[in-house]
């Protein structure tokens, strides 16, 4: 597609329940990027991967964190035993292969409960 | 090490003055420059962006901006506000040459007065 998709909009879990979210790159892109929105204006880097490939995993908390970006399927990201500092929006960009501008998708509200 | 600093929190003009939202940045490399607006609620849309061409970029909805090496600035400009501006708006860099994620400022909030 054209744009960036990203389900679900909003998504609510309990403390201690997963929680998954997807995204859809725009077709032709080689790398998807997952950002964290925590506080208004803070975003957080998580993961970045070059089609199928971990290209850079350096923001992601090792523990409870987990994303694929598997052939033919939306990338996805994954988070055991949600905890409450885990609500926040996450956002999920692409680019193109040249690397230039990356077009962000309209992201996914977490509320850990 | 790369770094973007947005010098004003919340900007307030006049609808159909001028619009000024200020970024520096620091980078090792010769950087990529974006800004970026997000409107309440809503993702984040890319309004322009400086790739080593022109030093004056023109991006979506009448905004502007001027990437000066000298002054490691890339402010973000346009000639009239529309009540349709206020958003925040971010200023991002990134070089590339060390990792693909971008670093992003703090943001600045605009509100345009009627």
């Amino acid at each position: 597609g054209e744009e960036v998709a990203q389900t679900p909009k909003h998504l609510v879990r309990g403390e201690g329940q997963k929680a998954k979210l997807y995204c859809a790159p725009i077709k032709g892109h080689s790398y998807v990027f997952w950002y964290q929105q925590v506080l208004k204006n803070e975003f957080k880097f998580l993961i970045s991967f070059q089609n199928e490939n971990v290209f850079d995993e350096t923001g992601m908390p090792k523990e409870r964190f987990s994303a694929k970006c598997l052939p033919n399927s939306p990338c996805s990201l994954e988070i055991q035993a949600t905890k409450l500092e885990d609500s926040a929006v996450y956002f999920c960009a692409s680019s193109p292969p040249l690397l230039l501008e990356q077009y962000f998708g309209p992201g996914t509200r977490l509320t850990v409960t | 090490a790369q770094s973007v600093t947005q010098l004003d929190s919340h900007v307030s003009v006049s609808e159909g003055t001028p619009v000024l939202l200020r970024c520096n940045y620091s980078s090792s490399y010769s950087p990529s420059l974006f800004w970026y607006v997000q409107h309440p609620n809503k993702g984040l849309q890319l309004l322009l962006k400086y790739t080593s061409a022109a030093t004056l970029v023109k991006g979506i909805n009448g905004f502007e901006a001027e990437f000066k090496k000298s002054e490691t600035s890339f402010h973000l400009t346009k000639p009239s506000a529309h009540m349709s501006d206020a958003a925040e708006y971010f200023c991002v860099v990134s070089d590339y040459s060390s990792a693909s994620k971008i670093i992003f400022g703090s943001g600045t909030r605009l509100s345009i007065r009627p």
